[in-house]
């Protein structure tokens, strides 16, 4: 059974730029959930996939959007990047049994 | 609205000394309870989780937890700590177990001291 996927592992971006970040599920999951943490803070919710839809969404402006694909697996695409954006952002599965599992994460730099 | 307030952003340890790290939570409705630990450059990993029944939770790496539900605390607990438990550790909260967002509290670092 694998883990929780996600690339790359880190990265760095020029504000204004766009980035997209990926995320492979645990095998069996059909839920997928963005987080960023930012340095020395807790994980942010971002917003939630279930079945291709999104299923909830947390203080993040539109330029932060989100796919996922028929395989389960996700993308992160954030829009007109600013220093704020500089974080680890995190990905977590979660299945019908219920339980999230988290990536290592993608270290993202914007300067 | 959920919320968690971890009391401690940092706890020293002596190496072999007991543990508890602070957590309590606010709901307006039942909640589920987690701890996860975070090694540097590392994601989330799942320590223990409280869902229902028992309120002493025993996890890996020899933690342990307690809901309680009147002082909305779920405190994470080890009798003998070893450096290798060096980690930020995060406390959250979901009103649902896999379909409903995570809420994190900001973290507790924990340093063993040899």
């Amino acid at each position: 059974e694998t883990g929780v996927t996600q690339s790359p592992t880190h990265l760095i971006k020029t504000r204004g730029q766009q980035v997209t970040l990926r995320c492979s599920s645990q095998s069996g999951h059909n839920t997928v959930s963005w987080y960023q943490q930012a340095l020395g803070q807790g994980p942010q919710f971002i917003f939630q996939y279930y079945r291709e839809e999104e299923n909830g969404r947390g203080n993040f402006p539109p330029r932060f959007s989100g796919l996922q694909f028929p395989n389960y697996s996700s993308e992160l695409n954030v829009n007109a990047l600013e220093l704020d954006d500089s974080a680890l952002y995190l990905c977590a599965s979660s299945g019908t049994g219920g339980g999230y599992t988290f990536g290592s994460g993608t270290r993202l730099t914007v300067v | 609205a959920q919320s968690v307030t971890q009391l401690d952003s940092q706890v020293p340890v002596f190496e072999e000394a007991p543990v508890e790290l602070r957590c309590n939570y606010s709901s307006s409705v039942s909640v589920y309870l987690f701890w996860y630990v975070q090694y540097p450059n590392q994601g989330l990993q799942l320590l223990l989780k409280y869902l229902s029944g028992s309120t002493l939770v025993k996890g890996i790496n020899g933690f342990e937890a307690e809901f309680n539900k009147s002082q909305t605390s779920f405190h994470l607990r080890k009798p003998s700590v070893h450096i290798s438990d060096t980690a930020e550790y995060f406390c959250a909260v979901s009103a649902n177990f896999g379909n409903e967002k995570l809420t994190f509290g900001t973290g507790t670092r924990l340093t063993i001291i040899p």
